[in-house]
């Protein structure tokens, strides 16, 4: 079965530049997450879809994160502008709707913010 | 709101030696998942293995086990006859059977890992 599939794999922009990161989960897998991954650190949850509702975005900083899940399948994460702080590691997972573990987890968007 | 911790922030460990990461927890609920992953230089996590907190049994899979005290909150992996290809980032990480953060995954800070020839 394919994996989650992520790109661009690397990004470099300017501080007040915008990007867009792209993820396409397993097919059948209802559940999509964002995860940002700082250097040193594990990663955190920054938004939770099942199928193309918002289930949790608690923790994204929505003042200049934006994300969404067109027809319940492919999703972009946007951040306008960026900002130092936000040279991460993004990850995107998807697992089955009905289970509680099962994730895949795709190889991440590596972005540099100067 | 629940948290994990590993305080090991680099191990090493002598090619077919036996080691072990540490990993503790907070968290109210009574149901859970804990996992450990691992994550090599490509960055795509991998799980290496997982314990539903319902189970009394510790979880293995073949190298890989896990020595799990509910009542303490500590959830270590043993990873027995290690390889060169160990090498890695190791993470704890938790997730709740139920309420509105149901099935999202909270990881600690990582351990890496270093298997010498």
């Amino acid at each position: 079965e394919a994996g989650v599939a992520q790109s661009p794999r690397y990004k470099i922009i300017e501080k007040r530049q915008s990007v867009a990161f792209w993820c396409n989960p397993i097919s059948g897998h209802a559940t999509l997450y964002w995860y940002q991954q700082i250097l040193g650190q594990g990663p955190k949850l920054l938004i939770q879809f099942q199928n193309n509702g918002v289930v949790d975005d608690s923790q994204l900083p929505k003042d200049r994160f934006s994300a969404e899940r067109l027809k319940g399948v492919d999703s972009t994460l946007k951040i306008q502008p960026a900002k130092l702080e936000d040279s991460a590691v993004y990850l995107c997972a998807s697992r089955p709707g009905g289970a509680n573990y099962g994730y895949t987890f795709g190889s991440g968007t590596r972005l540099t913010v100067v | 709101a629940q948290t994990v911790t590993q305080s090991q922030p680099e191990m090493s460990v002598q090619e077919a030696e036996t080691v072990t990461l540490s990993c503790t927890y907070d968290t109210s609920e009574s149901n859970y998942y804990l996992f450990w992953y691992k994550q090599p230089p490509s960055r795509q996590m991998i799980l290496v293995i997982r314990q539903e907190a319902y189970k009394q049994q510790n979880a293995t899979e073949n190298r890989f086990s896990v020595n799990f005290q509910k009542a303490a909150k500590s959830f270590s992996l043993k990873i027995s006859d290690s390889q060169l290809g160990d090498t890695a980032m190791y993470f704890c990480a938790f997730s709740q059977l139920y309420g509105g953060s149901q099935g999202n995954l909270i990881f600690g800070k990582g351990t890496k890992l270093s298997v010498k020839p």
